[in-house]
């Protein structure tokens, strides 16, 4: 396990069209997020999961949005209906249940393009 | 609401000159604050943390809760310190994490 995989690394899609992106966090790590990022800017924060449980959203989440974790370990995010405005850069992390170890973990991204 | 301010974009210096990167944040609680850093083609990873006290790689960030300021410094800034750099505040329940903007620093030979 060398670290948060993120699947693909780059998608390009027509408006309109679904996309699914997903995130393998490091295998101990009971807490993964999602963050997405447009030029200029720092991530920010979409969605979180605490082993299976999503137990908060961000209003930026819009109703297209859809974030599972299963079983607990990988997730996916989904988006319907791809707008030109989702076009950005979607990171995964992952952080220890281990108070003392609260450093969140990215992934390298998916970038998405809407074209 | 939630916010973190890194009012330089771009901070430019020569090899062996100080650098400071400021950050100041607006955060209800008591925040846990971190950096995290963005070598060019890497993914983004932690710097430092303000509970742990350490300095890595030279850098150092001191947490001023009067002023809400999270400034990091490095006394003498090298060529591979070039990155982006992002101030995050992060509340300890679920540590979701609030960026600033970020600032790029490019270190000049």
């Amino acid at each position: 396990d060398t670290g948060v995989s993120q699947n693909p690394r780059h998608k390009i899609t027509k408006r309109g069209q679904n996309v699914t992106f997903r995130c393998d966090p490091i295998s101990e790590h009971n807490r993964l997020y999602w963050y997405r990022q447009t030029l200029g800017q720092g991530p920010e924060f979409l969605t979180y999961f605490q082993n299976e449980a999503q137990l908060e959203k961000s209003r930026l989440l819009s109703d297209r949005f859809s974030a599972e974790r299963p079983k607990g370990s990988f997730s996916t995010l989904e988006i319907q209906r791809t707008e030109q405005g989702d076009s950005a850069m979607y990171l995964c992390a992952s952080s220890s249940p281990d108070r003392d170890k609260t450093e969140a973990f990215f992934g390298q991204g998916t970038r998405l393009t809407v074209v | 609401a939630q916010r973190v301010t890194q009012p330089e974009k771009l901070l430019s210096v020569f090899k062996g000159a100080p650098v400071e990167l400021k950050c100041n944040y607006s955060y209800s609680g008591s925040p846990e604050l971190f950096w995290y850093v963005q070598y060019s083609r890497q993914r983004l990873q932690l710097l430092l943390r303000h509970i742990s006290r350490e300095s890595i790689k030279g850098f150092t960030a001191d947490l001023n809760k009067g002023e809400t300021s999270f400034h990091l410094k490095k006394p003498f800034a090298q060529e591979e310190d070039s990155a982006m750099y992002y101030c995050a505040p992060s509340d300890t329940g679920r540590r979701a994490l609030t960026f600033g903007s970020g600032t790029r620093l490019q270190v000049q030979p």
